[in-house]
């Protein structure tokens, strides 16, 4: 069965412009959440959705970042413009609402802001 | 809140030592317990998961024991290998029916080096 797939694996970018990464969840998973992660502050949630439905984006470092998710199979994380301070690795995860259930991740996107 | 607590690394080790990592939490209620390994360029992986009190999780060697008098869930394992290094995560979920939609409260991780 496929995981979760995350694309971009890698991305490098100058400083200002925007970025898109994108999301595709297992199917049949009814939430995802969006992580960052760096040596600083090790693994962060950002947002998270159920049935495509943003439920807390506490996480979500400003207003230049912002996250959708049109439908059950796709998602994107998106900053606009981007800063050298949100080079980090993201990662998408999905999963089942349910006791015991994990979540899923994918092999993440590298991003580097130059 | 909830919150997870793991001992502080990094692990050095040598092959086929013991090793015991450390996890405590504090939660309302009964969460799921789970153990997340990430070995480099790579996503998190769920190496292992209880349920409720007293359960066992195990996978590739791996155990650890979910303790509600200790709040506690320690990975164990018995004679680690080189491939075992990688970055160790403890984690816990919210009970059925609340409100957090499977979101998970992730400790800070561990880094496990496993010399020859």
């Amino acid at each position: 069965d496929a995981g979760v797939i995350q694309s971009p694996r890698h991305e490098v970018t100058e400083m200002g412009q925007e970025v898109t990464l994108r999301c595709k969840p297992i199917s049949g998973h009814n939430s995802l959440f969006w992580y960052r992660q760096t040596m600083m502050r090790g693994l962060e949630l950002l947002i998270y959705f159920n049935n495509n439905v943003p439920i807390d984006d506490s996480g979500m470092p400003e207003d230049r970042f912002s996250a959708k998710m049109p439908n059950a199979s796709f998602s994107t994380l998106k900053i606009q413009p981007s800063e050298p301070r949100d080079s980090a690795v993201y990662f998408c995860a999905t999963g089942m609402r349910g006791a015991g259930q994990p979540q899923h991740f994918g092999d993440g996107t590298r991003l580097s802001i130059l | 809140g909830n919150s997870v607590t793991q001992m502080e690394g990094p692990v050095t080790l040598s092959e086929e030592a013991f090793l015991t990592i450390n996890c405590t939490y504090t939660a309302t209620g009964y969460p799921s317990l789970f153990w997340y390994v990430q070995y480099p360029g790579e996503g998190l992986q769920l190496l292992l998961k209880a349920t409720k009190a007293d359960d066992k999780g195990s996978n590739k060697g791996f155990e650890a024991t979910y303790r509600k008098e200790t709040t506690s869930f320690h990975l164990e394992k018995g004679s680690v290998q080189v491939s075992d290094s990688a970055v160790y995560f403890c984690a816990l979920s919210d009970p059925y029916g609340g409100t957090s939609y499977g979101k998970l409260t992730f400790g800070q991780g561990t880094i496990l080096t496993v010399h020859p």
